[in-house]
């Protein structure tokens, strides 16, 4: 059975802190995206990776950055969180750009 | 990426036909049709893909005529559970390094 394991289902963090939030694939997918829904706002995707170590932006990417060293996992960072980034956040995996698997997401607020 | 333009919401009853028509006007010639549902507090399920004609799986079908510019989405005999958030998403498949990208989706509601 495929999976998409993100490290948080709920997490609580301060303004100004910095913020991981992990996510691993067991598929061995080339892609990973993130993203955050918002009520009334839908998906909007912050980054998306395509390869070890490669990574391009996606609609919403400022105030985020990510790393993926593995191809397996795939993590955001909020260098500095701010309530406005008080979101749900999925993470999710495809091979090319076919079906894609999401995790279970991460409800994130910043106090 | 080719824009898809979807109803924001539709209402139906348990047992009916339930058809979501989509308009992607620009899709090019290797984009693919993908749909998702999506419940509350989950992320996205893949539900079904074509490229032309007519697509069925366990789930639904997919109806998208030649000229490509629009599908339709069918969920046969819907029930309570149906009720969710569908996405009309159009783009390029096999292909790596292409986004996907997520519209506004339709807001499905069943009733008894």
């Amino acid at each position: 059975d495929v999976k998409v394991t993100q490290s948080s289902r709920y997490l609580v963090k301060r303004t100004g802190e910095k913020v991981f939030l992990e996510c691993v694939q067991d598929m061995d997918h080339e892609n990973m995206f993130w993203y955050r829904q918002d009520p009334g706002l839908g998906l909007r995707l912050i980054y998306f990776s395509y390869d070890v170590k490669m990574k391009e932006k996606g609609d919403i990417p400022e105030g985020y950055s990510v790393s993926r060293e593995k191809k397996e996992r795939f993590s955001l960072i909020l260098e500095s969180a701010s309530t406005n980034q008080t979101s749900m956040y999925l993470c999710a995996s495809s091979l090319q750009s076919r079906e894609a698997f999401f995790g279970q997401g991460t409800r994130l607020t910043v106090v | 990426l080719a824009k898809t333009t979807q109803p924001i919401s539709m209402d139906s009853y348990e047992g009916q036909e339930v058809n979501i028509t989509c308009s992607h006007n620009n899709i090019a010639t290797n984009d693919y049709i993908t749909w998702y549902q999506q419940f509350p507090s989950q992320g996205p399920r893949f539900i079904i893909q074509g490229y032309k004609t007519k697509v069925t799986n366990e789930v639904a079908s997919l109806f998208i005529p030649a000229d490509r510019k629009s599908s339709t989405l069918s969920l046969p005999r819907v029930s309570l559970s149906d009720t969710a958030v569908y996405y009309c998403l159009v783009g390029p498949t096999y292909s790596s390094a292409s986004k996907i990208i997520f519209g506004s989706g339709t807001r499905l509601s069943i009733r008894p």
